[in-house]
C-alpha cells in the first residue's frame, strides 16, 4: 500500500512570495490533515478535511493560508504572502475515518519550507 | 498551561537501559492517547495507542496511563541506538476530536 505523498520536499522562497504544497493521501482515506511543525515543536493542526469538506480550520491563518481538497482526494495548501515565521515543515496526514478512538493518522514525508 | 506538556530533553540513556518518557495533559475529558516516534528529518510514526488506565505493552515498549493524574508515559526497555529519536505525545481533544501534540522529548541512546 502506497503511503501519503507530498511535494515538493523542500522549498526556499523570499518573504512576501507565494508557495503551494501538494498532498496525495492513502487511497480510500476519507480524512486529510495539514499540520505545521516548527523546529523543536510538535505538529499543529492547520486544517482537517472529511472528503472534500472542511471539518476544522480554526488554527489556519486565513488571511494568508488557504487549502482545498478537490474531489475528496488530493489537496493543496497555499501561503500567500509568506512571512518569515512560516518557516516550518508542513506535514500532510490521512486516516480512514474521522471518528475518535485509535483512528491512526499516517503522515507523509513533509515539505520543509524556508522563508528568507 | 500547555495542553500537552513534555520535557524536551535531551534524555540520554546507555544502551540496554530503560528509557522513561513522560507527558502530562490538561483536558480531563480526553480518552485517547498516542505516542509517535519521529526520527530526525522524518515524519511522525505511531508506535503506541492507549485508552485505558494502566499499562499496555508492545514488544520493548510499554505505555502507562493514569487519567486521574492526567499523566501518560512511555517506557522503552533494552534501549538501542536505533531508538534515538524524538518521541511525541499526542492527546485527542474531548471537545474537537483533533490530536494535540506535545513538543516532543529527544531521546539519545549511547552505545
Amino acid at each position: 500500500e502506497a503511503g501519503v505523498a507530498q511535494s515538493p520536499r523542500y522549498k526556499i522562497i523570499e518573504k512576501r512570495q507565494s508557495v503551494a504544497f501538494w498532498c496525495n493521501p492513502i487511497s480510500g482515506h476519507a480524512t486529510l490533515y495539514w499540520y505545521q511543525q516548527i523546529l523543536g515543536q510538535g505538529p499543529k493542526l492547520l486544517i482537517q478535511f472529511q472528503n472534500n469538506g472542511v471539518v476544522d480550520d480554526s488554527q489556519l491563518p486565513k488571511d494568508r493560508f488557504s487549502a482545498e481538497r478537490l474531489k475528496g482526494v488530493d489537496s493543496t495548501l497555499k501561503i500567500q504572502p509568506a512571512k518569515l515565521e512560516d518557516s516550518a515543515v508542513y506535514l500532510c496526514a490521512s486516516s480512514l475515518v474521522m471518528a475518535g478512538g485509535r483512528n491512526e493518522q499516517f503522515f507523509g514525508p513533509g515539505t520543509r519550507l524556508t522563508v528568507l | 498551561q500547555k495542553e500537552v506538556e513534555q520535557n524536551s530533553g535531551p534524555l540520554s540513556v546507555p544502551e540496554g537501559a530503560i528509557a522513561s518518557l513522560n507527558c502530562t495533559y490538561s483536558d480531563r475529558g480526553s480518552q485517547s492517547f498516542f505516542w509517535y516516534r519521529q526520527y530526525s528529518g522524518k515524519s511522525p510514526e505511531l508506535i503506541m495507542f492507549i485508552y485505558s488506565n494502566g499499562d499496555k505493552e508492545d514488544g520493548r515498549f510499554t505505555a502507562q496511563l493514569n487519567k486521574a493524574s492526567q499523566y501518560v508515559s512511555l517506557l522503552i526497555r533494552d534501549s538501542q541506538p536505533s531508538d534515538s529519536a524524538t518521541y511525541l505525545c499526542a492527546v485527542r481533544s474531548s471537545n474537537t476530536g483533533k490530536l494535540i501534540f506535545g513538543q516532543g522529548t529527544t531521546l539519545q541512546v549511547k552505545p
